[in-house]
């Protein structure tokens, strides 16, 4: 059975702090590993899409990195802002199996 | 980026109706849209796979005949739930793909919550 963690499950963070959490999945069979955000009442918006080991990417003030030889992402946010407030949900195909495996998301709260 | 709409958002129907929703892409042709579901607190999960113009792909444990899926036009797949008992009740989501590459971005819709009394 592939499994897809996030964690943590849900965090508040205050406004203006920097924050960070994990989306972990087997290391072997990677194939590329996606990033959403998504807000309450809208759709899953993407953030990115990661393939290469050692990869890092950025849009504004979040990034994200991928380390596939150990199985984990890091997604990061900088001087978070309410808006920022959503739940981040991680998915991975592996390159035996033709369907996005998801994660079950990391709630952030972000307090004013 | 992409839109895609789902509708309807919401429905209530009674034990035994039939409900359909419907996935439309608005500003690009999906090659494949993928229905999902999703429990209180769970991670979503692959009902099907549908190609336009082939019959949707299911995944285990997912009854075909009580879910059926049509995907007759590059940017509009319908999902309808048959004969909708209260263990249907969950939130239903669709999104799309506009090529065969796995790395490729799915764009979603806003998912549409389904309540059946």
């Amino acid at each position: 059975i592939l499994n897809v963690e996030q964690s943590p499950q849900s965090l508040h963070v205050q406004e203006g702090d920097s924050t960070n959490f994990t989306c972990s999945f087997p290391s072997s069979n990677f194939y590329a590993l996606h990033w959403y955000r998504w807000e309450t009442a809208k759709s899953p918006e993407a953030l990115f899409v990661m393939t290469l080991n050692g990869d890092e990417k950025k849009k504004g003030r979040i990034s994200a990195t991928l380390n596939t030889k150990e199985g984990y992402s890091y997604l990061y946010i900088k001087g978070s802002q309410p808006e920022d407030s959503a739940t981040y949900l991680c998915a991975l195909y592996m390159d035996s199996n033709y369907q996005l495996i998801w994660g079950a998301g990391t709630k952030l709260i972000i307090k004013p | 980026g992409a839109v895609v709409s789902q509708h309807p958002s919401r429905v209530i129907c009674k034990s035994g109706t039939s409900v359909k929703i419907e996935c439309r892409s608005l500003d690009f042709q999906a090659t494949t849209m993928f229905w999902y579901r999703q429990f209180p607190k769970q991670s979503l999960m692959l009902m099907a796979t549908s190609n336009e113009g082939s019959k949707a792909t299911y995944e285990q444990g997912v009854e075909k005949d009580k879910f059926l899926i049509n995907h007759a036009s590059l940017t509009l797949s319908t999902l309808t739930v048959t004969s909708a008992h209260p263990e249907d009740s969950s939130f239903y989501i669709c999104s799309a793909r506009d090529s065969g590459d796995l790395a490729e971005t799915q764009y979603f819709g806003p998912g549409t919550r389904l309540l059946v009394l």
